[in-house]
């Protein structure tokens, strides 16, 4: 199975403040890499697909990029509604379809 | 609009079965494979398996199986869970998702869970 590692797995900023979570994985993924965005108590809600493209809805301060192994999320210019946990996710050797830990972006 | 509807929260005993159901609307039903993924309390989020409800072919995560059985009933659009032997690590909440279509297996609409708590 291939192994995700995201970092990190908690992190404190400020509105406004730009924010860069990573996820590597154990094994080239080309860029099957996607990014879920979940606040408590409510589903998981897609953000990113194939490490780049935004899904439709999602505000523009969200991007992706990557490939292979290395990956990131960036948010520009934090809201308040930002503020959640984020997880990438492997569907490039599946099954299973393997999410990484989480990172939990809290207020400073 | 894309709906996923889950049904509500179960109390089950240990060794107990559990079957979730997820009702679709919006879009053909049979066009997007449905994906299960649990999550415990504080944790993070689990894959347990797909299910092409065309075909009704399934594939279960290796550590799911021979737990874990994926149907569905495609007159009511209607996509099924159904975890057996459960035992008190099977708390949490438990989505139904759908496979996108875009190309990178994404999870693009979610059910919005069901709890399924195992206490005795």
């Amino acid at each position: 199975d291939i192994q995700m590692t995201q970092s990190p797995s908690s992190l404190s900023a400020s509105v406004g403040d730009r924010v860069t979570i990573t996820c590597r994985t154990s094994q080239s993924i080309n860029n099957f890499l996607n990014w879920y965005q979940e606040k408590p108590g409510k589903a998981p809600k897609l953000l990113i697909y194939g490490a780049s493209n935004l899904q439709s809805g999602v505000p523009s301060r969200f991007s992706g990029s990557g490939s292979g192994t290395d990956f990131t999320l960036t948010i520009t210019s934090l809201e308040p509604e930002d503020f959640a946990t984020y997880y990438c996710q492997q569907t490039y050797s599946t099954p299973p379809n393997t999410f990484g830990q989480g990172t939990k972006l809290e207020i400073k | 609009q894309v709906q996923l509807v889950q049904s509500g929260a179960e109390v089950k005993k240990p060794g107990a079965s559990v079957k979730v159901s997820c009702k679709a609307s919006g879009y053909i039903f049979s066009s997007f494979d449905i994906n299960w993924v649990r999550q415990a309390t504080g944790q993070g989020l689990e894959w347990m398996g797909w299910m092409n409800p065309n075909s009704g072919n399934t594939g279960y995560a290796q550590k799911f199986q021979g737990r874990v059985t994926m149907t569905r009933n495609t007159s009511i659009s209607t996509a099924y869970m159904e975890l057996s032997s459960l035992r008190s690590e099977d708390t949490a909440v438990y989505y139904c998702t759908r496979r996108g279509n875009r190309g990178y297996g994404e999870f693009d609409n979610w059910g919005q869970g069901t709890l399924v708590t195992v206490s005795s």
